[in-house]
């Protein structure tokens, strides 16, 4: 079993969707949950990180953590065509421990 | 303030053959990593560098291996290829890796293609 689990989709949805994007993971040592966006051609570039459990907005982005259920969650409100990327999910123990990604989920919004 | 670059963005090789990759962090980064992304197993960290010291090392055979110098640029290299190291390698630097929570910041990758 993967220490991250990330439905790698693709997840097709209409602009304006509200877009819900999910990772499980199995370590309970994990503080820090990361996503990620993708672009083609591109590397990884952080959109948002929470610490521990709870939610946080940005913008269109909210993230939501919950640690009793290892489950994190990312959604996206009224979606647009320049949201189409890969969505990985990340997390850590903080300070010198290592990453861990999820697979990514490949995410279309059709105009 | 100038982003991660990797060099070179594309490489074609054949199997047997050794290949290095090169990374530069961004400007007073200090810790590198590198990551191998495929479609079947997404971002899988190899090994990261701190200082040119390997901190952390990822589940990948000998064949891979690093180096960190002095001015905090990175060098991986694979050793006699094989097809499944068909990947896109990436790497990431940040400011330090001790402490609290450090931003990742990604390079655009060198694609490697083995023959």
């Amino acid at each position: 079993q993967k220490e991250v689990e990330q439905d790698p989709g693709p997840l097709s949805v209409p602009e304006g969707a509200i877009v819900s994007l999910n990772c499980t993971y199995s370590n309970s040592a994990f503080q820090y949950f990361m996503w990620y966006r993708q672009y083609s051609r591109k590397g990884p570039e952080l959109l948002m990180y929470t610490y521990s459990s709870g939610n946080k907005e940005d913008g269109r982005f909210t993230a939501q953590v919950d640690k009793s259920s290892k489950y994190i969650s990312l959604f996206i409100r009224d979606s647009q065509p320049s949201d189409s990327a890969t969505y990985l999910c990340a997390m850590s123990g903080g300070g010198g421990f290592k990453t861990i990604f999820g697979a990514g989920t490949r995410l279309f919004v059709k105009a | 303030k100038a982003g991660v670059t990797q060099t070179p963005r594309y490489l074609i090789k054949t199997r047997g053959q050794q290949v290095t990759l090169s990374c530069s962090p961004i400007s007073g980064h200090r810790s590198v990593s590198w990551y191998q992304q495929t479609p079947g197993q997404g971002l899988q960290f190899l090994f990261e560098y701190f200082s040119e010291t390997q901190r952390n090392k990822g589940n990948f055979p000998g064949r891979f291996s690093g180096r960190q110098f002095s001015n905090s640029r990175s060098e991986m290299n694979v050793s006699t290829l094989e097809l499944g190291d068909s990947a896109l390698y990436l790497c990431a630097s940040s400011w330090t890796t001790s402490g609290d929570y450090n931003e990742q910041f990604f390079g655009p990758g060198t694609r490697l293609t083995v023959l």
